[in-house]
């Protein structure tokens, strides 16, 4: 167990449908991240948001969104799903966001599937 | 902007032999970190080690050591007495102190051979 919890493990929705996934950064860790991975794709960053803001943002699509709440969780909301959006999603945590980096603790991912 | 290039989509090692993976790197940023993940068939992310660019001494953690060589932009992994445990997506990855953005490479699957 990382310490970084992602809900749910596996989803299953239609095209133009909206689903949201959920993360629970490792207890201390101010910032969490988004990843996409795809199979043809490798792991390509979505978002960063540290302590509730938005720090740094990726080749996220406009139908997506994020929010990191006080608790410091934070929800990736997917709308208007494509059959091209299904992929594993991760999320990571860190406890640093400024000026040097430790890493990133992964989630074991939510596994997206659009039909 | 940051870049990862791993040329080696597919390795494959006997058991007990050392296999290295290669990866290089561009960045403009001037303080940056690198590190290598494995991915397992579990699909969880496993950090397996990190390098500071400051440094020139390439780290070492147990097993697994790299070979960084700043000037050239590269950041190889070597595994030694490679183990059945060994078996995963390896991704090489870069994170700049300017970009807050960890970048990955497309990674490299390493098959070993009992």
């Amino acid at each position: 167990d990382s310490g970084v919890t992602q809900t749910p493990k596996h989803l299953i929705t239609a095209t133009g449908q909206r689903v949201t996934l959920r993360c629970s950064p490792r207890s201390g860790d101010l910032s969490v991240y988004w990843y996409q991975q795809s199979l043809d794709q490798g792991l390509q960053f979505l978002i960063q948001y540290y302590n509730g803001e938005e720090r740094a943002k990726g080749n996220i699509l406009e139908r997506f969104s994020a929010q990191q709440f006080p608790d410091l969780h934070s929800e990736l909301n997917l709308s208007s799903l494509e059959l091209g959006d299904s992929a594993l999603y991760f999320c990571a945590s860190s406890s640093w966001t400024g000026e040097r980096s430790y890493g990133y603790t992964f989630g074991s991912g939510t596994r997206l599937t659009v039909v | 902007a940051q870049t990862v290039t791993q040329s080696q989509p597919e390795m494959s090692v006997q058991e007990a032999e050392t296999v290295t993976l290669s990866c290089t790197y561009d960045t403009s940023e001037s303080d940056y970190y690198l590190f290598w993940y494995k991915q397992p068939p579990s699909r969880q992310m496993i950090l397996v080690i990190r390098q500071e660019a400051y440094k020139q001494q390439n780290a070492t953690e147990n097993r697994f050591s790299v070979n960084f060589q700043k000037a050239a932009k590269s950041f190889s992994l070597k595994i030694s007495d490679s183990q059945l445990g060994d078996a995963a997506m390896y991704f090489c990855a870069n994170w700049g102190a300017g970009s807050y953005q960890l970048t990955f490479g497309k990674g490299t699957k390493l098959s070993v051979i009992p």
